[in-house]
């Protein structure tokens, strides 16, 4: 069975410094990784992906996140954070051996203080 | 182009009822899922539909929940009869092809509150 941590409900950073927010995995085959932010009151709207190749992706927003193989991880990242990035965010999987069904994270709640 | 919609977008129940929540899925997209995220937990899928046929419905908690998806469009997730636990998030998400690398896009979500 797949399954996706997200070892902190939620993080705080003050403005204008870098924001991490953690993901690891854990998956039987090859995973398709995605992560997804949700906005007070809003839907869930797509971020980024990792499928093959790079092992740094970037997303919207000037989003990126890091694919760690041997650590099986895929941390979002962003330089510089801003209050408007104060938000919900879930990591997922996919694998196709599981039915392409995405396995979700708990979701980490970032606070970006100014 | 417009994105998946969901509606309502805020529903408030009466233990015992029904409810109704629909989805409209993006334009061209043959595959629409069902997830929630109820109390607070993790979002958990539900089902999935590729055109009007239901591919994987593993995730359906009972039988009070019926998907239907008539003529592979719109989609319909009936609640019958609503219990205290189904309060929560409902989203619909649609996608154009079934890979697993294929991004997956996300509605508003409808909020169930059953009271």
């Amino acid at each position: 069975a797949q399954s996706v941590a997200q070892p902190e409900d939620q993080v705080n950073v003050a403005e204008g410094n870098p924001l991490t927010v953690k993901c690891t995995y854990s998956v039987s085959g090859n995973p398709y990784l995605f992560w997804y932010v949700q906005y007070p009151n809003r839907g869930l709207q797509f971020l980024l992906k990792y499928i093959t190749g790079d092992n740094l992706v970037k997303g919207s927003y000037g989003f990126e996140a890091e694919f760690n193989k041997s650590q099986t991880s895929f941390h979002l990242k962003k330089p510089s954070a801003l209050v408007s990035d104060s938000a919900l965010y879930f990591c997922a999987v996919r694998v196709s051996a599981a039915g392409n069904k995405l396995t979700f994270g708990g979701g980490t709640r970032v606070l970006v203080k100014p | 182009e417009a994105g998946v919609t969901q509606f309502p977008s805020h529903s408030v129940i009466e233990k015992g009822q029904t409810v109704t929540l629909r989805c409209d899925p993006i334009s061209g997209h043959d595959n629409l899922y069902w997830y929630r995220r109820v109390m607070g937990k993790e979002i958990k899928f539900l089902l999935h539909f590729v055109k009007e046929s239901k591919q994987d419905e593993s995730g359906m908690p009972n039988n009070r929940f019926l998907a239907e998806r008539t003529g592979g469009t719109y989609s319909t997730l009936k609640v019958q009869p609503a219990e205290l636990e189904d309060s929560g998030v409902y989203f619909c998400a649609s996608s154009q092809v079934v890979h697993s690398g294929n991004t997956i896009y996300f509605g508003e979500g409808s909020w169930l509150t059953v009271v």
